[in-house]
């Protein structure tokens, strides 16, 4: 249990649905990230929220919609999808956002995953 | 940007053998965390090192950050111990607000 929570586990979906997938932390933290991995390939940084506030977007196709609507709460909201988009999805949150002054102590715990297939 | 790189990319050992994990990196760092990905995915968090050692179990952790180099060591390895073991750091001049991960280690323990 790493205080952040990841429903729902497991999810498959048809290009034309729309689905949501949820994340929450209960650790405090004024940060929380998406990350994207797909088979045998390294984690990808896809959204970075500071405060509610989007301050990053690493070029990720507008069929992926996050949304945070507080510090706790992550949404990532999909909609046609394509099969390439099968994938390992990831929730973070950190005290907060990396670089900057305030960088000691600061460190990142992922939730459990939600592993997306789309047919 | 700065490069994180992970060495051996595969490792496979016997239950029981120890091992070291490497991770270069080509630049000056404030932080450097490593996790273990288990099978199911999850990321768990293993060190916070920016520098020095640490050791937790039979699982300990050197950071040389003048050398820019970190080394994790996996001492009597268990079947447990699989998974794919990742080295994580911010660097100093982060531009991005994110952490930078290397490829990672894939580790496969044989009872």
């Amino acid at each position: 249990e790493t205080g952040v929570t990841q429903t729902p586990r497991h999810l498959v979906m048809g290009m034309t649905n729309k689905k949501s997938l949820k994340c929450e932390q209960h650790l405090g933290h004024n940060a929380m990230y998406w990350y994207k991995q797909s088979a045998k390939k390294p984690l990808e940084l896809m959204f970075v929220y500071n405060f509610k506030e989007q301050t990053e977007n690493n070029s990720v196709p507008s069929r992926f919609s996050p949304e945070c609507p507080n510090s706790s709460h992550l949404f990532l909201h999909l909609h046609t999808l394509q099969p390439e988009d099968s994938a390992l999805y990831l929730c973070a949150s950190s005290p907060r956002t990396f670089g900057g002054q305030l960088t000691s102590g600061n460190t990142i715990y992922f939730g459990e995953g939600s592993w997306l297939t789309v047919v | 940007g700065i490069q994180v790189e992970q060495s051996p990319p595969d490792l496979i050992l016997q239950e029981g053998a120890n091992s070291t994990l490497r991770c270069n990196f080509s630049d000056s760092v404030n932080n450097l965390q490593w996790f273990h990905q288990n099978p199911w995915g999850q990321l768990i968090n293993l060190f916070y090192i920016p520098s020095g050692t640490k050791q937790n179990g039979r699982l300990s952790a050197t950071t040389v950050a003048t050398e820019r180099y970190s080394l994790l060591y996996i001492s009597s390895s268990q079947t447990t111990d699989s998974g794919v073991y990742f080295c994580a750091v911010d660097p100093i001049y982060n531009q991005g607000g994110k952490l930078i991960f290397g490829q990672g280690t894939e580790l496969s323990v044989k009872p």
